[in-house]
């Protein structure tokens, strides 16, 4: 049983637009969430995180919003750039070093 | 700073045969883990060192999975027999502390034929 469920297999957006990325999950016992984004043949980019105990954590184009009671999070990429097209992965973890990740976004920023 | 790097970084071998996957992690950092996606899945957590101990394997999938972290500096991930749902990416990642941040490796990728 998946823990945390990016439904969105991919998305497209309009340079300059805005991308929002949405992740639910299921254990009411995480306490630390993380994206991380993934160009082709490389690995898993720390991007952004955020603790339970926050609603909103922003660094430059990128937000993250956590909405505990509905077990929900988004990461918001304003302006969306040509660069930023990549499959991203919403991460979860429980007080404990093991993240358990989504099945990935995948996001194209078209010119 | 040099980041996570694994070798190799492609292999494909034929079911029955042996693998041995490396990961160098960051300099300093005692927390290494390993990571596996399947056929385009999600990113499945393996197993955990700190140091050259296992602090946690309960995601190693059977016993043909064996990893090593000798010295607490690389490790090794060896698949003794192989089989076709082996195949897969696999990731590497450490953290110099526990609670902190995970940093990837560009993974290997496994195919079994």
């Amino acid at each position: 049983d998946q823990q945390v469920k990016q439904n969105s297999p991919s998305l497209s957006v309009q340079e300059g637009r805005i991308s929002i990325l949405n992740c639910d999950y299921t254990n009411s016992m995480f306490d630390y969430f993380l994206w991380y984004k993934k160009y082709p043949a490389e690995g898993p980019t720390f991007l952004i995180s955020i603790s339970s105990i926050k609603d909103k954590n922003e660094d430059g184009r990128f937000t993250v919003f956590l909405n505990k009671s509905a077990k929900h999070l988004s990461l918001h990429i304003v302006p969306s750039q040509p660069g930023d097209s990549a499959v991203y992965f919403c991460a979860a973890s429980a007080g404990t070093y093991k993240y358990i990740f989504g099945t990935g976004t995948r996001l194209k920023v078209l010119a | 700073e040099a980041g996570v790097t694994q070798f190799p970084s492609h292999s494909v071998i034929e079911k029955g045969q042996t693998v041995t996957l490396r990961c160098d992690p960051i300099s300093g950092h005692d927390n290494l883990y390993w990571y596996r996606r399947v056929m385009g899945k999600e990113i499945k957590f393996l197993l955990h060192f700190v140091k050259e101990s296992k602090q946690d394997e309960s995601g190693m999938p059977n016993n043909r999975f064996l990893a090593e972290r000798t010295g607490g500096t690389y490790s090794t991930l060896k698949v003794q027999p192989a089989e076709l749902e082996d195949s897969g990416v696999y990731f590497c990642a450490s953290s110099r502390g526990l609670a902190e941040t995970q940093y990837f490796g560009p993974g290997t990728r496994l195919l079994v034929l």
